[in-house]
């Protein structure tokens, strides 16, 4: 088992470039989720799906789309990067809605110039 | 409207001492799951320990336990006999029952254990 992993784990766009971050996980999970990171605060939802071809926004989910088109893998797209989407990004899955644990991946590092 | 509280940036313990970490929530969800996690400086998150709102007794892992005081609307992280692998970031997490999918966190504490 895998796990969570997450494709890449680095980038640098310029301003205004588009690129896809791809989360898998191996562990059946229906809940799947994308978080960003920035220094000195916690983690802020930005996007989840409670299954294969539903999406639903976070927190923070403005300036990014997310696909679920099989129920492994959870896309996050940014369409026109900006900086201030610079920022550590991790995605998560659960087993259900009830379930106590999310399961983390290895975090993709983002920075836009 | 979830709100998660961390007022420690940063502590230190000698090692082999308990230190405890401080987490403050608020909730209107008439039940809610309150978590720890944490984040050594490779950047994987790692999940400690949990406790329901509603369970009587405090959580308890290992060297790690959850102080949690309802009417407090506390959920404190204790951990005992501190290591030095134990330096890491920690995060305190909710997730109510009106948003199961949904975590909320806090800004984290940064814990150094000197030898």
């Amino acid at each position: 088992n895998a796990g969570v992993t997450q494709t890449p784990k680095f980038r640098v766009l310029k301003t205004g470039q588009s690129m896809t971050l791809l989360c898998a996980q191996d562990m059946n999970h229906e809940y799947m989720y994308w978080y960003r990171q920035d220094p000195g605060m916690g983690l802020r939802l930005i996007h989840y799906s409670v299954g294969e071809g539903t999406t639903a926004k976070g927190e923070v989910p403005d300036g990014y789309n997310v696909s679920r088109l099989k129920k492994q893998n959870f896309l996050l797209g940014l369409e026109s990067a900006a900086p201030s989407q610079t920022s550590v990004y991790f995605c998560a899955s659960s087993n259900d809605g009830s379930s106590y644990e999310q399961y983390f991946g290895p975090g993709t590092r983002l920075t836009v110039t | 409207a979830q709100k998660i509280t961390q007022t420690q940036p940063g502590m230190f313990v000698q090692e082999k001492e308990a230190v405890t970490l401080d987490c403050t929530y608020d909730t209107s969800d008439p039940s809610y799951g309150l978590f720890w996690y944490k984040q050594p400086s490779s950047g994987e998150m790692i999940f400690l320990i949990y406790q329901g709102s509603y369970d009587q007794q405090n959580a308890t892992e290992g060297r790690y336990s959850l102080n949690f005081q309802k009417a407090r609307k506390s959920a404190n992280l204790v951990i005992s006999a501190s290591q030095l692998g134990d330096s890491a970031m920690y995060f305190c997490a909710m997730m109510g029952s009106y948003n199961f999918n949904k975590f909320y966190f806090g800004s984290g504490t940064k814990l150094n254990v000197k030898p």
